[in-house]
């Protein structure tokens, strides 16, 4: 499988602080991108950082991408509580295949 | 509004019997897609399409059946549903070049149960 891994599995930070979470995947890639799932419900789209970038800002989100180690990460600065959240990383590869990792599960704490 | 629509959000049905889960998008995406998510899995891509009468197998394809007739429809078919189908399913539309540096817009998800 091209499944990628996020990293940790879950995190459980204090409201302001930042909270970090990575990705990794096993083959080349066209982009890769970050979505936030609440429980149970619809992926949103955060961010997506094609092949040749190398780090993105959205507001309080940076996305850095190493192809060389084939690992990305996600950074969320000055964290609050509807942050509380499952993060994931997805993959796209040649051929419009998609491959999800198995998700962060952060618990940001008032 | 920008939307993705699946139909039913719940279901509930017995081995065997043949279902079909619609998805509907608003934004005339060329690209739709179609995954499972389970606990500790992640999501895992069954079938996609990259426009009308064109699909493709993803990831976990067996046992299930998708079409594209028409750009902004893409139905899933479980012709004989087993229970290790049972799963969160999700429907996903794209532009087909992420145009404005955009991913996925998900629907809300169908929530499917075999006994």
């Amino acid at each position: 499988s091209q499944q990628g891994e996020e990293d940790p599995q879950a995190l459980s930070i204090q409201e302001g602080e930042n909270a970090t979470m990575n990705c990794s995947y096993k083959t080349s890639i066209n982009n890769l991108q970050w979505y936030r799932q609440n429980s149970g419900r619809g992926l949103v789209h955060l961010i997506l950082i094609r092949s040749n970038e190398r780090e993105k800002h959205s507001g309080r989100l940076r996305v850095t991408l190493d192809t060389s180690k084939k690992s990305s990460s996600l950074l969320i600065t000055a964290s609050r509580a509807a942050d509380t959240a499952s993060y994931f990383c997805a993959t796209h590869h040649t051929g419009n295949q998609f491959y999800f990792g198995t998700g962060t599960s952060l618990t940001v704490i008032p | 509004e920008a939307q993705v629509t699946q139909n039913p959000r719940y279901l509930i049905t017995v081995t065997g019997k043949k279902l079909t889960v619609t998805c509907s998008q608003n934004m005339n995406h060329e690209y739709m897609s179609w995954y499972r998510q389970d606990p500790g899995l992640g999501l895992r891509q069954i079938y996609y399409s990259m426009n009308v009468e064109v699909t493709d197998k993803g990831d976990v394809p067996e046992g299930y059946k998708v079409s594209r007739k028409e750009k902004r429809n893409f139905p899933l078919i479980l012709e004989s549903p087993s229970p290790n189908q049972t799963s969160l399913y999700f429907c996903a539309s794209r532009p087909s070049a992420f145009e404005g540096g955009r991913g996925q817009y998900f629907g809300p998800g169908t929530r499917l149960t075999v006994t």
